[in-house]
């Protein structure tokens, strides 16, 4: 049982805008940054987006964070084929000393 | 740019302990922390935990009772050792770089590419 709760899937056609949610706790989302990671079918993840809403150089800005109170949420807007992948959302959560905690992951189709 | 690579058996019988070996390249092992990270087959994301160049070490409270996490930074690597595996060990390990921005934000922003580690007999 996760502690951060995504949708398991969202899909979209080509050109659309998708948003993926990431719901937690006052303990987590509602008390540290929230970051974002892409991972294709068989390889690493990759940071897409920290601190809430920063882009790390290299990832396009048709991808943006945001956070409210204890959710937190990632738009890709003109959706591409290769955005095809599965994303999970990451923060610090206070309890149990302090770790580090995932979503369960959002598949995301383009149709 | 900095390049991280996970070593270690591929096949690790139940009981015994798994150990895994991550090498730092194209940069400086000090001044971050190092984490692990594993992937069970089909599912999400888990932290294991890390260490800070310090030796100060934080661990996934779930796994905290049988993981270790050391570093020998001349040699620019950090391990991980998790004792009495079960077949719900089995999973990708990757290993990866916590960074931090200018308001104390950390994030993982450089990962290995993950070694397949499958706990069987």
């Amino acid at each position: 049982q996760t502690v951060l709760t995504q949708p398991p899937s969202a899909s979209g056609t080509p050109g659309q805008r998708v948003t993926i949610s990431c719901s937690g706790s006052s303990s987590n989302i509602g008390s540290n940054p929230v970051n974002w990671y892409q991972q294709v079918p068989g390889m690493a993840p990759k940071l897409l987006i920290y601190n809430n809403d920063h882009r790390p150089s290299g990832v396009p800005d048709r991808f943006s964070g945001s956070k409210f109170g204890t959710s937190a949420s990632l738009a890709i807007s003109g959706l591409q084929s290769e955005d095809e992948a599965d994303f999970y959302c990451a923060v610090w959560d206070d309890s149990l000393n302090g770790h580090v905690v995932f979503g369960g992951g959002t598949k995301l189709t383009v149709l | 740019q900095v390049q991280l690579q996970e070593s270690g058996p591929g096949l690790v019988k139940p009981s015994e302990t798994l150990s895994l070996t991550c090498t730092v390249s194209g940069g400086s092992i000090n001044s971050y922390y190092w984490s692990w990270i594993r992937q069970p087959p089909g599912k999400g994301l888990e932290w294991i935990g890390y260490i800070y160049d310090t030796g100060t070490t934080k661990y996934n409270p779930s796994l905290k009772s049988r993981v270790t996490i050391s570093a020998d930074t001349s040699k620019h690597q950090f391990f991980l050792k998790l004792s009495s595996v079960t077949a719900a060990d089995t999973a990708v390990y990757y290993c990866a770089r916590r960074s931090y921005d200018d308001s104390s934000a950390y994030y993982f922003d450089v990962w290995g590419r993950g070694s397949l580690v499958t706990v069987s007999s």
